[in-house]
């Protein structure tokens, strides 16, 4: 049973444009979430993360949005440039365990 | 210099081979993982070392090994190589004031025939 789901394989949008990205979990204990970022033959890159006791995060053009009751978070890229061209994951983790649960990851297609 | 190196980056094996796939790492964290990705699927963690005495399994350890030769090197083994281990596989490294936030290498694409 997948923990954290991401239930858009790929996704394109126009340059200039607002890229929204998408991620859902099941487990309520999972405090904190973590978004990162991976080009072709290259290992994840860190982006940005929240805390559960947050509900926006910030860091240039890049906003997380949580909302717990409906345990879902978004990604907002604004405005996409063609270097967003990559796979977004996201992952959550729970104070108790150590452990990231990564969702499937979403490809970011940005046209021209 | 890359702060995560993996080696080798491609391998190809036969099945029922032994192999190791090895991590350095030059940020001077104490906490490395190995994760594997498969294709459709997020990283699913292997194994992870808090230091270099403490050694988890994560949720697919099953068929792997691991070792913790020192501080900057972190090693993963498959004793009887089978061809549902082909795979990507990322080391990590994170440090324990900011476990979450942990930095990859490059990968290692792994094929078992």
């Amino acid at each position: 049973d997948q923990q954290v789901k991401q239930n858009s394989p790929s996704l394109s949008v126009q340059e200039g444009r607002i890229s929204i990205l998408n991620c859902d979990y099941t487990n309520s204990m999972f405090d904190y979430f973590l978004w990162y970022k991976k080009y072709p033959a290259e290992g994840p890159t860190f982006l940005i993360s929240i805390s559960s006791i947050k509900d926006k995060n910030e860091d240039g053009r890049f906003t997380v949005f949580l909302n717990k009751s409906a345990k879902h978070l978004s990604l907002h890229i604004v405005p996409s440039q063609p270097g967003d061209s990559a796979v977004y994951f996201c992952a959550a983790s729970a104070e108790s365990n150590y452990q990231l649960i990564w969702g499937a990851g979403t490809k970011l297609i940005i046209k021209p | 210099d890359a702060d995560v190196t993996q080696t080798p980056r491609n391998r190809i094996t036969k099945t029922g081979k032994r192999i190791m796939l090895e991590c350095s790492q030059t940020k001077g964290h104490d906490r490395m993982y190995w994760y594997r990705q498969d294709p459709g699927l997020g990283l699913q963690l292997i194994y992870y070392s808090f230091d270099v005495k403490d050694i988890n399994k994560g949720e697919i350890s099953d068929g792997y090994s691991v070792s913790r030769q020192a501080q900057a090197k972190f090693s993963l083994s498959l004793e009887s190589a089978i061809p549902n281990q082909t795979a990507l596989y990322f080391c990590a490294t994170s440090d324990p004031r900011d476990y979450d936030e942990q930095f990859f290498g490059p990968g290692t694409r792994l094929t078992v025939l």
